[in-house]
Parts: structure tokens; sequence; C-alpha cells
């Protein structure tokens, strides 16, 4: 149990178009989610704090209308990029929180995201 | 930046060796955890370590934490190839958001 799915593993875009990202608990409900990003070589860095049914909270210097989370259901959280440029291209990785289960976060397998 | 630092960056070592990574951070925790990571892929958990713990083991890992140092290690006994990775360890604070360490890559030779 406990698994984190995300959609899709890897996606290739124009600079400026917006990609969806989705993170799914499949046997689980989460009532938090969390967003984070990693570039090459480097180290998971938070994004936001996606709680269901609320507004997300963002990390200092992550901008709120470019990375836009929606988290409408207990098991699914998206990540929009919007109008995205060759410096959003990174590994994006959701992790989720059970609701039964303070302490336990399972992570997703991951996002590839280039912007050409 | 509240992220942790974790040393070495990077360690190389024969099959059957031992391998030792440090951790430390800056703020108070509620627990500290370490992951595993292989290339371009998610994360593993590997073990969790409460605030009030001081030593924890999981088959061939050993972690210890020191919260007067503000300081953990991650020992895994009898390397293996498959154990060649990122390791990275997460505090997480009173809000339950995890904040990560710069991670150790770690190569074992067979």
């Amino acid at each position: 149990g406990a698994v984190v799915s995300q959609h899709p593993s890897w996606v290739i875009c124009k600079s400026g178009t917006s990609v969806k990202i989705e993170c799914r608990s499949l046997d689980f409900q989460a009532t938090t989610m969390f967003w984070y990003r990693q570039f090459p070589k480097q180290s998971l860095m938070l994004m936001a704090t996606s709680n269901e049914g609320s507004k997300a909270t963002y990390e200092q210097g992550v901008e709120k209308d470019k990375f836009l989370i929606n988290h409408a259901s207990l098991t699914l959280s998206t990540l929009t990029v919007t109008s995205a440029h060759p410096e959003d291209s990174s590994f994006y990785i959701c992790s989720a929180r059970r609701t039964d289960s303070y302490n336990e976060q399972f992570f997703g397998p991951g996002t590839r995201l280039t912007v050409l | 930046s509240q992220q942790g630092e974790e040393d070495p960056q990077a360690l190389s070592i024969q099959e059957g060796e031992n391998a030792t990574m440090n951790c430390s951070y800056k703020t108070s925790i509620n627990n500290l955890q370490w992951y595993r990571q292989n290339s371009g892929r998610g994360l593993v958990h590997l073990i969790l370590i409460r605030s009030n713990e001081r030593e924890k083991h999981s088959g061939r890992l050993r972690v210890t934490l020191d919260t007067s140092k503000k300081s953990s290690s991650l020992l895994i006994t009898a390397s293996r190839a498959a154990d060649t990775a990122s390791y990275f360890c997460a505090t997480e604070n009173q809000g339950g958001k995890l904040i990560f360490g710069q991670g150790t890559e770690l190569s074992v030779k067979p």
C-alpha cells in the first residue's frame, strides 16, 4: 500500500506553453500533498504544500501565479507550470501524507519536464 | 536556506566495505529521515528516526541521531554494487515540512 503516482513521467514542451502534472495517491487518502523541484545533481527543494479544499502554501521565492496548484480531492493534486521557459526544466516530485499517519510521506516517481 | 548539509558530497568504496554518510541540520525537528535516489528516479524511504531516539537499525542500515549537535549519520554495512545511488537526509519540522540535505553520491565498485 501507500503508492503515489505521477503523470506524465516525462514531458517535452515548447517555451510559452503550460504543462499540467498530476499526483495521485492510489490506495490512501491524502489531505496534504507536497511539490518539490530537483535540478540535476542537486537536492529536492520544497515548492509548495497542497491542502485538499484550500489554497496551497508556497515557499519563499516560488511564484504562485506561475506554479498553479489544485488539490481538488483527497487523492489528486495537480501542478500546472504556466508559460514554461527553459529555466523551468527540472524534475518535479510530489509526495502525499496519509490522512491517518501524520509523519508518513510517500513520494511519487517524479516528472521530468524539458522546456525547449 | 534551512537546507541541511551532508558530507561527503561523494563517496566511492569497494563492495563489502562500509559506507558512512553524515548530515547536519539547523532547526529543531520532529524526526529525521533518510532516502535513497537512483539516478533520474524517485525517492525510496529508508529509515525514520524520531527526535527522542538516538539509534535505529534496519537490515544493513544503521542511523544515529545527536540532537545536541544537530547531526545524524547513516551507515551502510557490507555495501553492494546495487547500493550505488544518492542518499539524502531530510528533517521534518513542527509544521510537517521535509527539508532535504544536499545529498551524498555513493558509488560502490564491484
